[in-house]
């Protein structure tokens, strides 16, 4: 079957770097993305990887190893406004969207 | 700005009484999605055109359906709605390949009563 795995809830501090794993299991593989959504709201787009290594956009960054079945989300310099629901989705060979249940990532000042 | 747009952003409605909810992009996509998600579970997708086809997911109960009658516009009707559909019901486009993923619109959340 298919599978999404994150954790379901992190707490850090902020101004600190905080690491969101993702293990996902899919039929054919054609990307990993990460979303970001806040509560109440739809979300919205922050990477995808397709190739193994490192994707840096600004204060976020993406990893993705394709043998391990594994990827995170690498947030720098946290703010406030960064708490919120972060989603993994794998794209599978029909290009449809699994999606993990999101990890909620709690900062406190 | 392109973009998606639902409506309502809020919407209220009663046990058993049809409603309707709207979907409309300015992105020219021609994939379109509904999903529906409950608090702190993941998007669950109900269905999704390519195009004019329809594609139902398996496990979509037959309460849901759904309309596309252009590109730009994808309606989800809900015929009876129970207790148990009271959710975030998320529209988004694609473009049937990888290129930045989907493209949501702000939900709509559906609360019956």
């Amino acid at each position: 079957g298919q599978n999404i795995d994150q954790p379901t809830e992190m707490t850090a501090t902020e101004g600190a770097i905080v690491q969101i794993n993702c293990t996902y299991q899919t039929s054919g593989f054609n990307g990993l993305f990460w979303y970001q959504q806040h509560a109440g709201e739809a979300p919205t787009f922050l990477s995808y990887n397709v190739l193994d290594g490192l994707e840096e956009k600004g204060r976020f960054s993406s990893f993705l190893s394709r043998s391990k079945g594994y990827s995170y989300l690498l947030l720098k310099e946290l703010q406030m406004k960064d708490s919120a629901s972060y989603l993994c989705a794998a794209m599978d060979s029909n290009y449809q969207l699994i999606w993990g249940a999101g990890t909620k990532l709690i900062i406190k000042p | 700005d392109a973009m998606v747009i639902q409506n309502p952003r809020y919407q209220v409605t009663q046990f058993g009484k049809p409603v309707t909810l709207s979907c409309s992009q300015t992105l020219n996509h021609n994939v379109m999605y509904w999903y529906q998600q409950k608090s702190s579970q993941a998007p669950k997708l109900l269905f999704h055109y390519y195009d004019k086809d329809f594609n139902n997911e398996a496990d979509t109960p037959d309460n849901f359906q759904s309309r596309r009658p252009n590109t730009s516009f994808c309606f989800l009707d809900i015929r009876s709605p129970g207790l148990g559909d009271a959710a975030m019901y998320l529209c988004a486009t694609g473009t049937g390949g990888v290129s930045n993923g989907y493209t949501f619109g702000s939900g709509t959340r559906l609360t019956v009563v």
